[in-house]
């Protein structure tokens, strides 16, 4: 299958700053890709999708102005968790669709997560 | 009501057993199902689709009731490497499918 990789993989800051994690597909043209968020035992939670050369979606009670994202290329999104704090600490995970794909329903190829800690 | 409800577990079988995992979502107008394993703090990857007419890959075997709006996961012959949580997926239609993930059930698989 594609892969997608996200940087870093762990992230620590303190409160009130910015904290960025890139999304990239590396072997496929993703023009669609999605942020979820995972706190401990629940269930994945789609944050936004992210659209190149476009703005992106947000879905209901998600902060867009917190949670910046920019796909301003086709094999890369990021997302800025803006002036972070300790209730943004999650487990946060993108996914891209590879358009290309031989599968009906494009399946989404998972990126192996960013966890955050903010202290 | 949660759009995918999963029995959060934990499901603790020996190796060899058959377990049976239950999933039932909300929206009659889902679309697509699945099921994605996660193991701890690593990211889901899709293990089968789910079809009406029941899907086998080797010792898994999913189910999907659009009746009832149930989605079954049967594992024969456990291994321990089955040790993980399982999610089921289910999928909306919003411009693009929209995957709607459960909280997953946890199964644990012991010498």
């Amino acid at each position: 299958g594609a892969v997608v990789s996200q940087h870093p993989s762990r992230v620590i800051c303190k409160s009130g700053t910015s904290v960025k994690i890139e999304c990239r597909s590396l072997d496929f043209q993703a023009t669609t890709m999605f942020w979820y968020r995972q706190f401990p035992k629940q269930s994945l939670m789609l944050m936004a999708t992210s659209n190149e050369g476009s703005k992106a979606t947000y879905e209901q009670g998600v902060e867009k102005d917190k949670f910046l994202i920019n796909h301003a290329s086709l094999t890369l999104s990021t997302l800025t968790v803006t002036s972070a704090h300790p209730e943004d600490s999650s487990f946060y995970i993108c996914s891209a669709r590879d358009p290309s794909g031989e599968s009906s329903y494009n399946e989404q190829f998972f990126g192996p997560g960013t966890r955050l800690t903010v202290l | 009501r949660k759009e995918v409800e999963q029995d959060p577990g934990p499901f603790n079988v020996p190796e060899g057993a058959t377990v049976a995992f239950n999933c039932t979502y909300s929206n009659s107008a889902s679309q697509s199902f699945f099921w994605y394993r996660q193991d701890c703090r690593k990211e889901p990857k899709l293990l089968m689709s789910v079809y009406s007419s029941g899907n086998e890959d080797g010792r898994f075997t999913a189910q999907l009731n659009r009746a009832s709006q149930y989605i079954s996961l049967l594992i024969r012959d456990s291994k321990l490497s089955d040790s993980a949580t399982y999610l089921c997926v289910v999928t909306q239609i919003r411009g693009f499918q929209k995957l709607v993930f459960g909280t997953g059930t946890r199964l644990l698989v012991s010498p």
